[in-house]
């Protein structure tokens, strides 16, 4: 199925550094999906996006619906060694059809 | 309430053997839908089940196939197992809200192929 544009690929970033990501679509989402996922695991739900434009905060994390509804941002403040870990974007396109990002592997350097 | 649960957590098989993967999804959710993740790689979209019927399929061969069952739950097949089939299969859940809708996942059955 289609998958949508997630960049960057990979980050190797300090401790204590911001980290900022984003998924890009041809198509227009009802909503978009954050989700983290550890080694072995299965994705767990970060955030949940709504409406265009909405930002929605999730202690460090924060995300935003585009205006366009055609992408979404996802921004970690001060990332700690337990940041590590694959994101994924997601969104929900009609019903209950999702797409998701090619996902986005952290590496916090202590 | 209970989230996602996949059984068993690890499968070892045999090239050419069969595989039967098995998800409950979370009370009240009707749609289940199944993800092969090779190892460090994305989510390979492979079937999404709803009430019942198979709404979608993704880009994988006749060999892996699957079922719904009257209470949402589901199964996974993979026939003729090959070592690249090799890889974290993981399972989600959701229910039709209309627009805000969210899917959950399970932690996924590793399957090995030797």
């Amino acid at each position: 199925g289609q998958q949508l544009n997630q960049s960057p690929q990979s980050m190797f970033i300090q401790e204590g550094e911001d980290v900022s990501m984003n998924c890009t679509s041809s198509s227009i989402f009802n909503t978009w999906l954050w989700y983290k996922q550890d080694p072995g695991e299965g994705p767990v739900l970060l955030i949940a996006l709504y409406k265009a434009g909405e930002l929605t905060s999730n202690g460090r994390l924060t995300a935003q619906f585009g205006i366009t509804r055609k992408d979404s941002f996802l921004n970690i403040s001060a990332s700690i060694p337990s940041d590590v870990g694959i994101y994924f974007c997601a969104g929900q396109l009609i019903g209950n059809q999702f797409y998701f990002g090619t996902g986005t592997s952290l590496t916090v350097i202590p | 309430e209970a989230g996602v649960t996949q059984s068993p957590t690890h499968l070892i098989k045999t090239r050419g053997q069969q595989a039967t993967l098995r998800c409950s999804p979370i009370s009240g959710h009707t749609s289940v839908y199944w993800y092969q993740q090779a190892l460090g790689l994305g989510l390979q979209f492979l079937l999404w089940y709803d009430e019942g019927e198979e709404r979608n399929r993704g880009n994988f061969p006749p060999r892996f196939s699957g079922r719904q069952f009257p209470n949402y739950s589901s199964e996974l097949n993979v026939n003729a197992l090959e070592l690249e089939d090799s890889a974290l299969y993981l399972c989600a859940s959701s229910m039709d809200q209309g627009s805000k809708n969210i899917q959950y996942f399970g932690a996924g059955t590793r399957l090995s192929v030797l």
